[in-house]
């Protein structure tokens, strides 16, 4: 149980367009989601805290308007990168709480911005 | 502001040897995570530690809460190639709301 599944798992992009990131629970409801990004060879860095039916929590740093998200239901978030330049190009993580069962991960979405 | 600190930050290790990732952390939790992350791929849940004194072991790996120290550990016992990976702590902000902040990783490579 407690899957999260993450989609893509990986997209190019060109500089000046959006991204759009899926991620969604399969078999539990989560009011709430996170979004971390994590650079090469490096740790994963919290950028906010998605809430279902209301804004987002973003943490110092992330700029909620070109990282955009929505958490309209229960089962799903997105994250969309504006605008994206060959500086957002990463790999971003999704993950939900489930209640007793800690955090579960989905599996990541590599960007490349060309 | 939580720190989590990992060491080391890479260890190359000797198959069927001992080893011991530290995780240290600056300020008060009893939630602890140990996580596993192949090259290209998501996190992989390895142990949660909720109480102090928690151990938890499976296969080769055990992990231990020391919450008065602020200190977890990860045990490897006999380690094998397949035990090459990354491996992260994470520690969450319980009274902040759920938040988890993790330490910088260990690189682990284990040669034969």
């Amino acid at each position: 149980g407690a899957v999260v599944s993450q989609h893509p798992s990986w997209v190019i992009c060109k500089s000046g367009t959006s991204v759009k990131i899926e991620c969604r629970s399969l078999d539990f409801q989560a009011t709430t989601m996170f979004w971390y990004r994590q650079f090469p060879k490096q740790s994963l860095m919290l950028m906010a805290t998605s809430n279902e039916g209301s804004k987002a929590t973003y943490e110092q740093g992330v700029e909620k308007d070109k990282f955009l998200i929505n958490h309209a239901s229960l089962t799903l978030s997105t994250l969309t990168v504006t605008s994206a330049h060959p500086e957002d190009s990463s790999f971003y993580i999704c993950s939900a709480l489930r209640s007793g069962l800690g955090y579960t991960f989905g599996s990541g979405t590599r960007l490349t911005v060309v | 502001e939580l720190k989590v600190e990992q060491n080391p930050l890479f260890l190359s290790m000797q198959e069927g040897k001992n080893y011991t990732i530290y995780c240290n952390y600056s300020t008060t939790s009893d939630r602890l995570y140990w996580y596993r992350q192949d090259p290209g791929k998501s996190l992989e849940s390895l142990f949660v530690l909720l109480s102090n004194g928690a151990v938890k072991q499976e296969g080769r790996l055990m992990a231990s809460l020391d919450t008065k120290a602020r200190l977890s550990t990860l045990h490897i016992t006999a380690a094998v190639h397949d035990l090459s990976a990354t491996y992260f702590c994470a520690v969450d902000w319980g009274a902040a709301g759920n938040k988890l902040t993790f330490g910088g990783g260990t690189r682990v490579l284990v040669k034969p």
